[in-house]
C-alpha cells in the first residue's frame, strides 16, 4: 500500500520568510496530492492541491511542486505570516481507486517568529 | 453554519466503558469517514462510508464498529475501551468516493483512564 514521508518534523522560521515541506510517496498509481493545515484544536483543513497532470500550482503564497518520477511534492509557503503557523500534513491518493482514502504523512509543525 | 459537526468535543472515560461519538455533515456529500489521530499528530483512515455502505475498513479493532443511519451521519461505538484507544477522533466528508477534498470536523478527544 502507499506510504507517505513527510520532513521536517518541525520547522521555525523567521516571519517574512520562505517555508518548505517535502513528502515523498511509494505508489506511483497515486495521482492525486492535497495539502492540509491544522490549527490547534481545529480538524485538518485543505488548503491547495495537486494531481499527477500538473507538475506546479499556486495560490497567492502557497505553492505546491509535484515530481512524479522521483515521487517528491513539495508544499513553498512564501512571505511566513504568524498565522500561518499550525501542523501541515501532505497527502496521497489515488483517485481511480474504488476506495478512494487519503495517506497522510506525519505532519510538520510551522511556526513563524515574529 | 457547521458543515462537519461532532459530538462530544471531549470524552473522558474509564478503561471497559462502551462509548459512542456520532458527526452530522450538512454539505449533501455522499461519503464520510473516520479517522484517528494518536498523540504524535498521525492522521490514520479507520472507515469509510459511501451512501450508507462501508466501503472503507482499515485494519481497526472489532471494538470499533461505525454505523450510518443515512449518508448524512456516520457514528462510531467502541466498546471495551482500552487505554491505547486514547486519541483524537476526526469525521470528514467528501463529495463522493471519486476524491477530491474531504472536510473534516473539529475533532473528538477521547481519554481512557
Amino acid at each position: 500500500g502507499e506510504n507517505v514521508e513527510q520532513h521536517p518534523s518541525t520547522l521555525s522560521v523567521q516571519e517574512g520568510d520562505s517555508a518548505v515541506i517535502k513528502c515523498t510517496y511509494s505508489d506511483s498509481a497515486s495521482n492525486y496530492f492535497p495539502w492540509y493545515k491544522q490549527e490547534l484544536g481545529k480538524g485538518p483543513q485543505l488548503i491547495i492541491d495537486i494531481r499527477s497532470n500538473v507538475g506546479e500550482k499556486k495560490d497567492q503564497r502557497i505553492a505546491v511542486t509535484l515530481n512524479k518520477t522521483a515521487k517528491h511534492f513539495s508544499l513553498h509557503i512564501t512571505e511566513t505570516q504568524p498565522e500561518d503557523s499550525a501542523v501541515y500534513f501532505c497527502a496521497a491518493s489515488n483517485e481511480m481507486d474504488s476506495s478512494y482514502k487519503l495517506i497522510f504523512g506525519s505532519g510538520t509543525r510551522l511556526l513563524v517568529r515574529p | 453554519d457547521t458543515a462537519v459537526s461532532q459530538t462530544p468535543k471531549y470524552l473522558v472515560t474509564q478503561m471497559g466503558n462502551d462509548k459512542s461519538i456520532k458527526c452530522e455533515q450538512n454539505l449533501g456529500h455522499d461519503t464520510m469517514y473516520w479517522y484517528k489521530q494518536d498523540s504524535k499528530k498521525f492522521l490514520k483512515i479507520m472507515f469509510s462510508y459511501n451512501n450508507k455502505e462501508l466501503i472503507i475498513n482499515e485494519t481497526v479493532p472489532n471494538r470499533f464498529s461505525p454505523k450510518s443511519p443515512d449518508k448524512a451521519h456516520l457514528n462510531l461505538h467502541i466498546n471495551s475501551l482500552e487505554l491505547g484507544d486514547s486519541a483524537v477522533y476526526f469525521c470528514a466528508s467528501s463529495q463522493d468516493r471519486t476524491g477530491g477534498e474531504q472536510y473534516f470536523g473539529p475533532g473528538t478527544r477521547l481519554t481512557v483512564t
